[in-house]
């Protein structure tokens, strides 16, 4: 089966400072990357997703690269504010065709955004 | 506004009891999961159903069983409770049309 691998675990950052996730995966046949946002005690939500045929997907201050030939996945967030502090978790699939909607999660990045 | 409602939010049992975990969902979802949280682990799937007749084991389903009692409704079992599956856990659900998961607010469960 799958295998997410996400770095760092931990990441703390100055506010307005970029702050990068990285991802790695196992099953060459993913072809779905989402990235969910879990503040404190609340549920995790969708932030961004990006398809196996695009390299880049920019939503306001968050970004995601993907890399197939490395089978690697990163999120950006440019100009870090205190609510962005959060722990934040890719996921890959094979997506709606491929089987299925069966997500396989990292595990997790806590990320603190300082004053 | 249409939810995923998880019952109940805490719950503390002892070793061997059997609990249930219940979800209801108001999307008119097709699909429905139950996800664990351990920290440092991440989010593993335990079960997952794409329709009613439709029950699938996910990456760490033993000691777990699940009921899919109608479209809306989705629910997690333990048969006898042990301590190793003290863990945050949630439903979640998506359309049959998309990828996006729906999460329920969770169930804290603590098996002493």
């Amino acid at each position: 089966g799958e295998n997410v691998e996400q770095h760092p675990s931990t990441l703390s950052v100055q506010e307005g400072d970029s702050a990068v996730i990285k991802c790695t995966y196992s099953d060459s046949a993913s072809n779905y990357f989402p990235w969910y946002k879990q503040e404190l005690g609340k549920r995790p939500q969708l932030i961004i997703d990006i398809r196996s045929n695009v390299g880049e997907k920019k939503d306001q201050r968050i970004a995601v690269t993907l890399n197939k030939t490395a089978k690697h996945f990163s999120l950006h967030i440019t100009e870090t504010q205190p609510e962005d502090s959060a722990v934040y978790f890719c996921a890959a699939s094979r997506g709606l065709t491929g089987g299925g909607n069966k997500l396989t999660f990292g595990t997790g990045t806590q990320l603190k955004v300082e004053l | 506004d249409a939810d995923v409602t998880q019952t109940p939010r805490n719950r503390i049992t002892k070793t061997g009891k059997r609990i249930m975990l219940e979800c209801s969902q108001t999307k008119g979802h097709d699909r429905m999961y139950w996800y664990r949280q351990d920290p440092g682990l991440g989010l593993r799937l335990i079960y997952y159903s794409f329709d009613v007749k439709d029950i699938n084991k996910g990456e760490i389903s033993d000691g777990y069983s699940v009921s899919r009692q109608a479209q809306a409704k989705f629910s997690l079992s333990l048969e006898s409770a042990i301590p190793n599956q003290t863990a945050l856990y949630f439903c979640a659900t998506s359309a049959r049309s998309g990828e996006k998961l729906f999460f329920g607010s969770g169930t804290q469960l603590s098996v002493l």
